[in-house]
């Protein structure tokens, strides 16, 4: 069945510093590629996604890309701020629509 | 912009008792996904709905737990009775036509079973 491995936590960064999670999966097909982040009593919102191979996601400065041939979809950002603790969750979705989760990645950025 | 609302945000109940929480998807979103997040670990699918049907409730503990759809817009998950270990936060979330369209969470509701 489909299922997603993402980097353990936590994770703790000094503001403008180098973030990426790493995350792979294992799908039948080609599924859909998603990064949920969820803020201290929130619940989870759509980061970015991306839908084929070499397909490029970003949003508020994070990017992730689509690889087919390492399963992967990676998160980055380049300067991360203290607004960006929160956990993170890779996700993909197949042709049943549901959605696979990572267990989650928390981090913590220090001012 | 349009979001998914649940209520309520915080329940507190104690063991045995009956407890509902309620979704309200985004206006068009056929199918809805009602899900258990337990603290340090990512959503787990309880139940999910297209219009009213039930599409796929695998994980939902039958025993327990319901979930409606009657009309094919608002749902209700309902325990009856609670356990300890249904301390979690419940998530709903709803999707556009398309997997590739990804799912919109609400806010979600805490529940604390004492």
């Amino acid at each position: 069945g489909d299922s997603v491995t993402q980097m353990e936590g936590p994770v703790t960064l000094s503001e403008e510093a180098f973030l990426t999670i790493n995350c792979t999966y294992t799908a039948t097909g080609y599924p859909s590629l998603f990064w949920y982040v969820q803020y201290p009593g929130e619940g989870l919102q759509l980061l970015l996604k991306a839908t084929k191979a070499d397909d490029k996601g970003s949003n508020k400065g994070f990017e992730a890309t689509y690889r087919k041939e390492t399963t992967s979809f990676h998160l980055e950002k380049g300067s991360v701020q203290v607004s960006d603790s929160a956990v993170y969750f890779c996700a993909l979705s197949s042709n049943d629509y549901k959605l696979s989760f990572g267990a989650g990645t928390t981090v913590t950025v220090r001012a | 912009e349009a979001e998914v609302a649940q209520s309520p945000r915080y329940k507190i109940t104690e063991k045995s008792q009956a407890v509902a929480f309620w979704c309200d998807p985004i206006s068009g979103h056929a199918t809805l996904y009602w899900y258990r997040q337990i603290l340090g670990q990512g959503p787990e699918l309880l139940v999910q709905f297209q219009d009213e049907s039930v599409v796929d409730d695998s994980q939902l503990p039958k025993d327990r737990f319901s979930a409606e759809r009657l009309k094919g817009v608002d749902s209700t998950l309902k325990i009856q009775p609670a356990e300890l270990g249904d301390s979690a936060m419940y998530l709903c979330a709803s999707s556009p036509p398309g997997q590739a369209l990804g799912q919109y969470f609400g806010p979600g509701t805490r529940l604390t079973v004492t």
